[in-house]
């Protein structure tokens, strides 16, 4: 069973940054890319940043909204996809949830999610 | 970037179908995909690749795209399909763009 936990989130200031943590189980995880997700208060499902499989280089890609500030990386020993953003401002104050897609160079659909973590961003 | 439209609300009656859609510009030649978020939870992927439904969901959700719109139809409407639906396809630069959402009320 295809299992995705997040971890790490919390309430931090504004300004600093942070680092999640998306554990998986249940796959080959060095087969897949990585992908992160975001829902704010009162906003819809945000995209914001996926890394390929190592196969295809373990290259990146984000969204336009965030570019800069956010840092995707995999520990493929581990099994461990990370999300470090920085100079947090309060609007990244939403759920940041993982999820996996199909293999290959880029996936077009998710069916795997974990369920979440909560970050707040407030001074 | 690409943009989807949906409509912010829906609502239907027990038992009634609901159509929820999505719009983009010749969004029929790109692979829409579908999700249900019920309040505090993870999205379910309950339509991909405009038709197709995952292991596990009602034959009572069905897809369809064509021209500019795509749609998500739920027949049968129950109390636990209340949800936000959210469309989304990977733009021709690799980004996944989403549907801004519809919340569906089950009245």
């Amino acid at each position: 069973e295809v299992q995705l936990v997040e971890s790490g989130g919390g309430l931090t200031q504004p300004g600093r940054s942070l680092t999640l943590s998306c554990s998986a189980s249940g796959f080959t995880f060095g087969d897949y890319a990585m992908s992160w997700f975001r829902r704010a208060p009162g906003k819809g499902l945000e995209w914001i940043g996926f890394i390929r499989s190592k196969v295809y280089g373990g290259t990146t890609q984000y969204a336009a909204s965030v570019k800069g500030r956010l840092t995707v990386s995999r520990d493929d020993s581990k099994s461990i996809a990370y999300l470090m953003i920085n100079s947090l401002k309060t609007a990244d104050t939403a759920v940041y949830f993982c999820a996996r897609g199909q293999p290959g160079f880029a996936s077009s659909w998710y069916q795997y999610w974990g369920q979440g973590t909560v970050v707040t961003v407030s001074s | 970037s690409y943009v989807l439209t949906q409509s912010p609300s829906a609502s239907v009656a027990p038992g009634q179908t609901a159509t929820i859609t999505c719009g983009g510009s010749n969004i029929g030649s790109q692979s829409v995909h579908w999700y249900q978020q019920k309040s505090g939870q993870a999205p379910v992927l309950v339509v991909y690749d405009d038709i197709a439904r995952p292991s596990g969901i009602p034959e009572r959700f069905s897809g369809s795209n064509s021209g500019n719109t795509a749609t998500l139809t739920i027949t049968r409407v129950e109390a636990e399909d209340e949800a936000d639906y959210f469309c989304q396809v990977r733009d021709s630069t690799g980004d996944v763009v989403f549907g801004g959402g519809t919340k569906l009320a089950v009245l």
